[in-house]
């Protein structure tokens, strides 16, 4: 499986700004994911990033809230912008593998405090 | 629409008894079904996963899970629980060329003493 990681692991940060969270494949990934998981609760798909594209987003996310970048097959960012408490969380991302078709595997994720 | 039930919130067991979480899921074609375990402050690691074939699928730290297609059922089985075993467990569904997976709840494990 790939070896996934994400930065920073943890931040605490100030209403009305916005972070940046980093994921890094060590190897080409055809997908990746942004996965939102709120306290207690379970995961929910914010959105794919494909290399080359746009990206996909789920029902209830929006790019201007949420951009993505995916500059090339190892490595992806997802911001959190103009952020408020609502939106403390743990961030994940997953890549499907090439070598493994339909199987997700997840980073460490970024868990993020919003005051 | 895909959904996963897991119907125990959280899952109180002694260390060495067994350990069964329970997953149902609603799917409109062949599911991929896994289970991920999630300790404390980590991410979400592979336990197990079921495309095809033998219904009862072996997977890491002991663990192995039974798909029962006419129950819509993939339950997670353990015989002899280790206090490392203390995490939240998440049944997932997706399918063939279906990146989306979609996730139950999750359930809690207590191990004690």
């Amino acid at each position: 499986s790939a070896v996934i990681s994400q930065k920073p692991s943890r931040d605490i940060c100030q209403r009305g700004t916005s972070l940046t969270i980093q994921c890094q494949v060590d190897s080409q990934v055809t997908m990746m994911f942004w996965y939102r998981q709120q306290p207690g609760q379970s995961l929910t798909l914010i959105a794919t990033a494909n290399q080359g594209s746009e990206a996909t987003y789920e029902s209830g996310f929006v790019i201007d809230k949420f951009p993505i970048s995916r500059p090339n097959l190892t490595f992806s960012t997802l911001t959190v912008s103009n952020m408020s408490p609502e939106d403390s969380s743990i961030y994940l991302c997953s890549v499907d593998s090439a070598a493994t078709t339909d199987t997700q595997y997840f980073g460490p994720g970024t868990r993020l405090l919003v005051l | 629409a895909q959904s996963v039930t897991q119907p125990d919130i959280h899952i109180t067991v002694s260390e060495g008894a067994s350990l069964e979480l329970r997953c149902n899921y609603s799917y409109g074609a062949t599911p991929y079904l896994f289970w991920y375990v999630q300790s404390p402050g980590q991410g979400l690691q592979l336990l197990l996963k079921y495309f095809s074939g033998d219904t009862l699928v072996q997977g890491i730290k002991g663990f192995e899970a039974e798909f029962k297609r006419s129950q819509s059922s993939f339950n997670l089985r353990k015989p002899s629980v280790h206090w490392s075993d203390a995490a939240e467990y998440f049944c997932a569904v997706g399918g063939n060329n279906d990146y989306k997976l979609s996730f139950g709840a999750g359930t809690t494990v207590t191990v004690r003493a």
